[in-house]
């Protein structure tokens, strides 16, 4: 079983749509959740950043940690067809440094 | 100009030829890493770098092998490429510890093994 799990997709949403995308991880000392976006032929950029258990909110994005489900989400409001992209959550954990664990990625198309 | 920069983009090669993969970053990180991804399995650690002097394997070290020249250089060595290392690889860079852990990555490069 693999450390972080995430629904490979692909997710196809009518522009405007809410598009909910998330992971489950198993390993209860991860503090650290990022979400990446990445465009086809390029490489990762970071999206949003939590720590710990919460909500975080910039823009149309929200990022939500739930530790007790060990359970991530991201939501793109209005979604844009710009928004198409592959979406890659990752997770640390303090004592790893820098090391972190991805999940596959979910891919995801909004139609204009 | 790109902050993390890889070469060559594109590459194909034959089994058990020596490939080396260039990283180079104008961030000034002290932290660097190679991933290799593969369709369904995400990006998966090869090796990583705190700094000049430390180098630490990763869950996938296995047939690779690095040099971190200078602060700014991180080269990835396939010693004899097989074709199971046909993927796309990316170097990332990252701030010291007690930072946000983000990590800025490269375009990435295309290796193909046949």
């Amino acid at each position: 079983q693999k450390e972080v799990e995430q629904d490979p997709g692909p997710l196809s949403v009518p522009e405007g749509a809410i598009v909910s995308l998330n992971c489950t991880y198993s390993n209860s000392a991860f503090q650290y959740f990022m979400w990446y976006r990445q465009y086809s032929r390029k490489g990762p950029e970071l999206l949003m950043y939590t720590y710990s258990s919460g909500n975080k909110e910039d823009g149309r994005f929200t990022a939500q940690v739930d530790k007790s489900s060990k359970y991530i989400s991201l939501f793109i409001r209005d979604s844009q067809p710009s928004d198409s992209a592959t979406y890659l959550c990752a997770m640390s954990a303090v004592a790893a440094g820098n090391k972190l664990t991805f999940g596959g990625g979910t891919r995801v198309l909004v139609k204009p | 100009d790109a902050d993390v920069t890889q070469t060559p983009r594109n590459r194909i090669t034959k089994t058990g030829k020596r490939i080396m993969l260039e990283c180079s970053q104008t961030k000034g990180h002290d932290r660097m890493y190679w991933y290799r991804q593969d369709p369904g399995l995400g990006l998966r650690l090869i090796y990583y770098s705190f700094d000049v002097k430390d180098i630490n394997k990763g869950e996938i070290s296995d047939g690779y092998s690095v040099s971190r020249q200078a602060q700014a250089k991180f080269s990835l060595s396939l010693e004899s490429a097989i074709p199971n290392q046909t993927a796309l690889y990316f170097c990332a860079t990252s701030g010291p510890s007690g930072s946000t852990d983000t990590q800025y990555f490269g375009p990435g490069t295309r290796l193909t093994v046949l």
